[in-house]
């Protein structure tokens, strides 16, 4: 069964103070894996998709990194306005016809100043 | 980025009524459409995909019957919540690709969320 586990739960962190979050997957093959931001109410912030090992991507204070049964999302020096839930989410290969994601638990995050 | 609008944004409704959720690409035709329901502190659970011109899939345990879908353009899909109980109350959002085939990130709606008195 595919599934998707992110930890921890929840974080919380002094501003400046780096981390990383974490995202284990099982899936029959991986067509994608994609992190996602999303604050209270509101729909998820797409962030990055990484589609091999070994390959990483980055955006501002975030770099996501992938790896064949996990990926990582590093936030370096976060500031309070970093606080927020982040979804990691695959989309498998099978089946094959659809764009449809799995996703994770989340991860809430807090910054604080 | 692309985007993608719901509305509204927060419904409440009596038990037993209906209510119906619309979700609009902007920018970008969308074949189809995917809607996913999030409880309080839960992650996002696929219900249904919306296919434009035919009939949506939906996902085991999700009764077709309560979750009316329409996806009547290359831009709308609608979910309509049919005779809403409180255990309907949640946090629907829906998402689209503006890719063609299976590539390519989802863009997600910010979300509509139904509180069935």
């Amino acid at each position: 069964e595919d599934q998707v586990t992110q930890s921890p739960e929840a974080l919380r962190l002094q501003e400046g103070e780096s981390s990383s979050l974490n995202c284990s997957y099982t899936v029959s093959g991986l067509r994608g894996l994609f992190w996602y931001r999303q604050d209270p109410g509101k729909g998820p912030e797409f962030l990055f998709t990484l589609y091999s090992a070994g390959e990483e991507k980055e955006k501002e204070r975030l770099k996501a990194t992938l790896t064949k049964k996990e990926s990582f999302l590093h936030i370096t020096a976060p500031k309070p306005e970093d606080s927020a839930t982040y979804l990691c989410a695959v989309r498998p290969l099978w089946p094959g016809n659809t764009g449809k994601l799995i996703f994770g638990q989340g991860t809430t995050l807090q910054v604080k100043p | 980025g692309a985007v993608v609008s719901q509305h509204p944004s927060r419904v409440i409704c009596k038990s037993g009524t209906s209510v119906k959720i619309e979700c609009r690409s902007l920018d970008f035709q969308a074949t189809t459409m995917f809607w996913y329901r999030q409880f309080p502190k839960q992650s996002l659970m696929l219900m249904a995909t919306s296919n434009e011109g035919s009939k949506a899939t939906y996902e085991q345990g999700v009764e077709k019957d309560k979750f009316l879908i329409n996806h009547a353009s290359l831009t709308l899909s609608t979910l309509t919540v049919t005779s809403a109980h409180p255990e309907d109350s949640s946090f629907y959002i829906c998402s689209a690709n503006p890719r063609t085939g299976n590539t390519g990130e989802l863009f997600f709606g910010e979300g509509s969320r139904l509180t069935v008195l």
